[in-house]
């Protein structure tokens, strides 16, 4: 069986520090795992995503994320945050045809 | 591209009528999703289609949800009757596994249709 926990539903950072939402996987084989964000009112957008090739994975706005099997995570990082990258972000599994989404975690950017 | 197009972009309605909430998935896309999301319980993925067929609808709540994919560039959600519980943002994505011979996978939004029953 597959799932994914992201293990904070609310993180917090001020302006220009990092950046760090966790997420961990449970499958059974190697699965394709994806970050989305959602800003409020609108739709998900793809930041970046893991296909079994290299580990860490460049995303979009300067986000990347690490792939550690032995670990099985696949935290999200940022080196600095910016007031725009406030927004609700989105972990999800995929492998076969079995799709399964976090619950969210929303990051709130402090002036 | 015009991207995931759905419509309404907001549709409110009364208890027991009926509800069809459209998608037009990106062209040459195999792959449409319907999500719901909800505060309390977030984002759920309620079907999905593969080359117009329905593959997994494990998450649909109940017989009043019916979802349909006529052709290859136009799926319905259907809510017949709708209650004030089915009170969501309904979102549909397609995808491509494979694009220019690289897997992708990449889901794309719409922009969501907020329901709202009364």
């Amino acid at each position: 069986a597959q799932s994914v926990t992201q293990l904070d539903s609310h993180v917090s950072v001020s302006e220009g520090t990092p950046v760090l939402l966790r997420c961990n996987y449970s499958s059974s084989y190697s699965p394709s795992l994806f970050w989305y964000v959602q800003h409020p009112n609108k739709g998900l957008q793809l930041l970046l995503k893991y296909t079994s090739a290299a580990t860490l994975v460049k995303g979009i706005n300067g986000f990347e994320a690490e792939f550690k099997k032995s670990e099985t995570s696949f935290h999200l990082t940022k080196p600095s945050a910016h007031m725009s990258d406030a927004a609700e972000y989105f972990c999800v599994v995929r492998r076969d045809d079995k799709i399964i989404f976090g619950k969210g975690t929303r990051l709130h950017i402090l002036p | 591209d015009a991207g995931v197009i759905q419509s309404p972009r907001h549709e409110v309605t009364e208890m027991g009528q009926e509800v069809t909430l459209r998608c037009k998935p990106i062209s040459g896309h195999d792959y449409l999703f319907w999500y719901r999301q909800t505060m309390m319980r977030g984002l759920e993925l309620l079907i999905y289609f593969n080359n117009n067929v329905p593959i997994d609808d494990s998450g649909m709540p109940e017989d009043r949800f019916s979802a349909k994919m006529p052709n290859a560039s136009f799926s319905t959600l259907k809510i017949q009757p709708s209650e004030p519980r089915d009170s969501a943002v309904y979102f549909c994505a397609s995808s491509s596994k494979w694009d220019r011979g690289k897997w992708a996978d990449t889901q794309y939004f719409g922009p969501g249709t907020r329901l709202t029953v009364l």
